[in-house]
């Protein structure tokens, strides 16, 4: 996995409670990025992170914010979770913004 | 709006045969492609990808093709092997926009021994 580790890997939530995800990467890589997937629509960017304290939207943000005090990891935060957020998360990392991102192994969110 | 699209859910092929997964897109400022292979309970991994200036691309058993008047891409798989079973996105970026990828929404493909 290219030394990324997402936790938690499973969590189930209530609707309008916090959550927070965490990427945490080995690589030292620049780039880091939140994805979620669902039937049909494949993967979908939420927000990506091009630096410490540099981050900027995906597609699909509304919902979702992000932050990054260090390289090393990545915090993706529902402020307050909706049952349309019931998904699978992926972190990805690259070293630059066009090489190849590599992914972790995805979080696992249900939201009652 | 789906800007990259891959028509086929599933795709079931026997050992041995070729397996071809094609994807779709429709903005033509798309310059560069990926195919990612996906596990259960496992993240997409990075398998064979092609630059616009190319219009095949070739490693080991997969080979990729660009049609890019047809905006068509496709991967050959041959020949499949059991372990080839996996859901399998085509993804796609524009090279101003490095960053961001496109994802078609995966093709399972099954290989039957």
């Amino acid at each position: 996995d290219a030394g990324i580790t997402q936790s938690p890997r499973h969590k189930v939530t209530e609707t309008g409670t916090p959550v927070t995800l965490r990427c945490h990467q080995t690589e030292n890589h620049r780039y880091m990025y939140w994805y979620r997937q669902d039937p049909g629509h494949g993967l979908r960017l939420i927000h990506y992170s091009y630096g410490v304290k540099d981050t900027d939207k995906g597609e699909v943000s509304d919902g979702y914010s992000v932050s990054r005090s260090k390289t090393e990891d990545f915090l993706l935060t529902l402020e307050s979770a909706t049952s349309s957020q019931t998904s699978v998360y992926f972190c990805a990392i690259s070293e630059w913004d066009k090489n190849i991102q590599y992914f972790g192994a995805g979080t696992r969110l249900s939201v009652l | 709006d789906q800007q990259v699209k891959q028509n086929s859910p599933s795709l079931s092929v026997q050992e041995g045969r070729i397996s071809i997964l094609n994807c779709d897109y429709t903005n033509s400022m798309f310059d560069y492609f990926l195919w990612y292979k996906k596990y259960p309970a496992e993240g997409p991994t990075f398998l064979i990808s092609i630059s616009s200036i190319k219009d095949k691309n070739e490693d080991g058993r997969f080979t990729v093709f660009l049609n890019k008047s047809a905006k068509h891409l496709s991967l050959h798989i041959v020949p499949s092997q059991p372990g080839d079973s996996a859901v399998y996105f085509c993804a796609a970026r524009i090279g101003t926009s490095g960053s961001r990828l496109t994802f078609g929404e995966g093709t399972q493909l099954t290989v039957n021994p």
